[in-house]
């Protein structure tokens, strides 16, 4: 069965530090998202993305982060400079051609901010 | 704006008992609605949606929900409960001009007794 698949599964970084976060969507997916949860919290929207542009960002997705599809196979996020609020799981996700919603997730990445 | 409640954060139910798990939902018209579970260390995995027609969808994993259109309600249900499905459970709802962008609810934590 396809899946969506995230590198690394985890990363320790120093505050002030450039991230950068891997996804590889399903491959016939047209939309592509990033969530976060923050332990012991919900899990939140930050962006999505489609046709090779963000189609909606979150009030969380400040000029900090950025995303990119910088292949036919790759979704990155890019946090620029880390805080220690960032410190999250992040998921990226993928939606077929319909746009239903029917979102698929990746294992995630955890981000820890020292 | 949208948003998701789901009053439980924990329940304990029993191997084999039945198991029901609330959601209410805040949104102006019908909107797109999604179960997700999340097994510890794991990323989301769909269990059902309702975007329209019955109101009693049935899901994987013997799950099924029913959407109450007057209770703003979208109620998640199995009958009989296996120790696998310890985990932790999410309502979302999306809306359908953007249904990826969802909002997700705290989650209800599901522990089974032997």
């Amino acid at each position: 069965e396809p899946e969506v698949t995230q590198t690394p599964s985890h990363q320790v970084t120093q505050m002030g530090q450039e991230v950068i976060l891997r996804c590889v969507p399903i491959s016939n997916h047209l939309y592509f998202y990033w969530y976060r949860q923050i332990l012991g919290q919900k899990v939140e929207f930050l962006v999505s993305f489609y046709n090779n542009e963000i189609s909606e960002k979150s009030e969380i997705f400040d000029d900090q982060f950025s995303v990119e599809r910088p292949d036919g196979s790759n979704f990155t996020l890019k946090i620029r400079s880390t805080k220690l609020e960032d410190s999250a799981m992040y998921f990226c996700a993928s939606s077929d051609e319909s746009g239903t919603g029917e979102l698929f997730f990746g294992e995630g990445s955890r981000l820890t901010v020292l | 704006a949208q948003s998701v409640t789901q009053p439980d954060i924990h329940i304990t139910v029993s191997e084999g008992a039945s198991l029901e798990l609330r959601c209410n939902y805040s949104y102006g018209a019908t909107p797109y609605l999604f179960w997700y579970v999340q097994s510890p260390g794991q990323g989301l995995q769909l269990l059902l949606k309702y975007f329209s027609g019955d109101t009693l969808v049935q899901g994987i994993k013997g799950f099924e929900a029913e959407f109450k259109r007057s209770q703003s309600s979208f109620n998640l249900r199995k009958p009989s409960v296996h120790w696998s499905d310890a985990a932790e459970y999410f309502c979302a709802v999306g809306a359908p001009t953007n249904a990826g962008k969802s909002t997700f609810g705290d989650g209800t934590t599901l522990t089974v007794k032997p």
